[in-house]
């Protein structure tokens, strides 16, 4: 059975510090694994996608993860917070070629000033 | 970039009335979903599409009902608006299962 947990549900940074949204999932095959993040009033835009090639992916707006097998974690990270980062992200675990996918709670993420 | 479109964007209106959320996509895309998200919460799944004819219940009940009548569009209908219903309509495809999701940008529906 797949789950994902997105260990925070808030986190609050300051513009130019870094920022880190944690996740941690469990699938018993092989997953996919995404970031997706959603702005007031609008719907989910892909981030970044891992799907068993290169364990540090990078994506849009300066994000990247690392998949950790052994921690069953895919942690999102950028290395300084812009004001405009500022929205809710999730996490998201899907089987490669399965019919499942599942999202994580979310986690919103303030940037201050 | 992906192209999924949803109209209303929000939409106030009374309780009884029939309403039908459009979605469409011109990606070409096999895999449909509508998710129902409340302000500030995580998306639940009510349906989904596999292709043409063929639409399944989620994991949360709905008592709204899809049809998939071109690959292109994916209408939910409610046939007597509740309060109940007030939340936010997400639609979305997807290339194939396992592959990322392209979103519209919601649909807010409140009952009055």
């Amino acid at each position: 059975a797949q789950s994902v947990t997105q260990l925070d549900s808030h986190v609050s940074v300051s513009e130019g510090t870094p920022v880190l949204l944690r996740c941690n999932y469990s699938s018993s095959y092989s997953p996919s694994l995404f970031w997706y993040v959603q702005h007031p009033n609008k719907g989910l835009q892909l981030l970044l996608k891992y799907t068993s090639a290169a364990t540090l992916v990078k994506g849009i707006n300066g994000f990247e993860a690392e998949f950790k097998k052994s921690e069953t974690s895919f942690h999102l990270t950028k290395p300084s917070a812009h004001m405009s980062d500022a929205a809710e992200y999730f996490c998201v675990v899907s089987e490669v070629g399965g019919f499942k996918t599942i999202f994580g709670a979310g986690t919103r993420l303030f940037v201050k000033a | 970039e992906a192209d999924i479109y949803q109209t209303p964007r929000y939409l106030v209106i009374g309780t009884g009335k029939k309403i039908t959320l459009e979605c469409s996509q011109t990606m070409g895309h096999d895999k449909m979903y509508w998710y129902q998200q409340d302000p500030g919460m995580e998306l639940h799944l009510i349906h989904y599409s596999y292709g043409v004819n063929s639409t399944e219940k989620g994991d949360l009940s709905s008592e709204s009902t899809v049809s998939r009548i071109r690959t292109e569009h994916f209408p939910l209908t409610l046939e007597s608006a509740r309060p109940s219903h007030t939340s936010q309509y997400l639609c979305a495809s997807s290339e194939s299962r396992g592959q990322p999701q392209h979103f519209g940008d919601g649909t807010r529906l409140s009952i009055l």
